[in-house]
């Protein structure tokens, strides 16, 4: 089945303690992207990356880092995360990341930062 | 930039008539619509280029004016499995990402 998978579902963590979610698609996608969603102000792209080795930043890039060593992972690394970043994560893939393609969405990962 | 949905939200009865305003203050090149469920991801509903095409499935559709750089999603006889958060895509390049709006909460009652 095609499907981009995130992982943790949930997460509690405190101000500082570096960690990573991850996110794997099975499709082949060149294209993935890491968005935030928090009340009232939508999906927010993060990063994204075109393919392999290339990532660019989105809108709210602070405080985040990631990689695309492979094709199919991209994960979102918080080196040192803050309150602020207490927030719905969605990951998504596109074929070629053109704008005529659909994204396909992971189901989520809420992270809660104490 | 992001676009700017309206309404933020709406409440209808089942059969009743909805739409969804999406507008840019950039040229846009695509227009897509994604509905979201609590708690769920977002679910693809249709891409629009430019061209001022319209789109629909089922009792969905939506239109895509490039010259007022707005698209409308426009759902009719509302279901009760309409409910949820409908966010629009925009992008004004052929390459790259969306920016998203805000979202407009639909919620549909008995």
């Amino acid at each position: 089945e095609a499907q981009v998978t995130q992982n943790p579902r949930y997460l509690i963590t405190v101000t500082g303690k570096k960690l990573t979610v991850t996110c794997s698609q099975n499709m082949n996608h060149e294209y993935m992207s890491w968005y935030r969603q928090d009340p009232g102000l939508g999906l927010r792209q993060i990063y994204y990356s075109m393919n392999v080795e290339v990532t660019d930043k989105g809108d709210v890039p602070e405080g985040y880092k990631v990689s695309r060593k492979e094709k199919r992972n991209f994960p979102l690394i918080l080196e040192s995360p803050s309150p602020n970043q207490t927030s719905l994560y969605f990951c998504a893939s596109s074929s070629k990341g053109t704008s005529n393609e659909k994204l396909f969405f992971g189901s989520g990962t809420q992270l809660s930062v104490l | 930039q992001q676009p700017v949905q309206s309404p933020q939200a709406v409440i209808l009865r089942e059969g009743e008539d909805a739409v969804i305003n999406c507008s840019s203050s950039k040229a846009l090149y695509s227009v897509h619509w994604y509905r979201q469920k609590h708690g769920e991801a977002p679910v693809f509903l249709m891409i629009l280029l430019k061209g001022g095409e319209q789109k629909g499935h089922d009792k969905i559709s939506a239109s895509f004016n490039e010259k007022k750089q707005q698209s409308s999603l426009y759902l009719t006889a509302s279901q009760l499995s309409y409910s949820g958060t409908y966010f629009c895509g925009s992008s004004d390049t052929g390459r790259r990402a969306l920016t998203f709006g805000s979202g407009t909460r639909l919620q549909v009652q008995p």
